[in-house]
């Protein structure tokens, strides 16, 4: 099956600090990825759709200031959590659909938890 | 408007079956999604149905009624390790997910 990866898997950092992290897919093209934030004991909450070549959607609520992506590649989409705050420690998911099998069935990243201190 | 229902928290025993329950409303739908995600990891697939029935996997079975908005997850014999949660998620008339809450299953010996 399509594999997804997703790099850190997890990072500690200092309030104010910049955090970036990639979502690739390894053996297939995406040319759309999502990112998901999960708090704990929470369900899965969709931040921003990213589009390879053109603006990331974001969801309402979500800053896009503050959450910047780039899908520079058909196999590359990267989330960067800018001036993070401990409030923004979370359990973020990337996530990808392939265009083969069952349609919009979606390939997850390991995911990548975030502790700012 | 659109919504996706699924209970909180269920508890099963070791070897025995559960049902887990997912109710949705939709005025556009491309199919339904059932994923299972254990604590601190991502989620993983485990069955889609885009046609009325039961469509069955090993232990795992789901079920659609496109009629009444309503799915189920039916889980058989279960492990110890089938402790998780469990997603359920449409695809809207664009093609987009939409996510349920999640139902916490918890198995006790």
């Amino acid at each position: 099956g399509a594999v997804v990866s997703q790099h850190p898997s997890r990072v500690i950092c200092k309030s104010g600090t910049s955090v970036k992290i990639e979502c690739r897919s390894l053996d297939f093209q995406a040319t759309t990825m999502f990112w998901y934030r999960q708090f704990p004991k929470q369900s899965l909450m969709l931040m921003a759709t990213s589009n390879e070549g053109s603006k990331a959607t974001y969801e309402q609520g979500v800053e896009k200031d503050k959450f910047l992506i780039n899908h520079a590649s058909l196999t590359l989409s990267t989330l960067t959590v800018t001036s993070a705050h401990p409030e923004d420690s979370s359990f973020y998911i990337c996530s990808a659909p392939t265009t083969s099998g069952i349609p919009n069935e979606q390939f997850f990243g390991p995911g990548t938890r975030l502790t700012v201190l | 408007g659109q919504n996706i229902d699924q209970p909180t928290e269920m508890t099963a025993t070791e070897g025995a079956i559960v049902q887990i329950n997912c109710t949705y409303q939709t005025s556009g739908f491309n199919g339904l999604f059932w994923y299972q995600q254990h604590a601190g990891e991502a989620p993983t697939f485990l069955s889609y149905n885009v046609l009325d029935g039961l469509e069955e996997k090993g232990r795992f079975s789901s079920f659609l009624s496109r009629s009444k908005g309503y799915s189920y997850l039916l889980l058989k014999e279960l492990q110890m390790k089938d402790s998780a949660s469990y997603l359920c998620a449409f695809l809207d008339s664009n093609y987009q997910l939409i996510w349920g809450a999640g139902t916490k299953l918890i198995i006790k010996p």
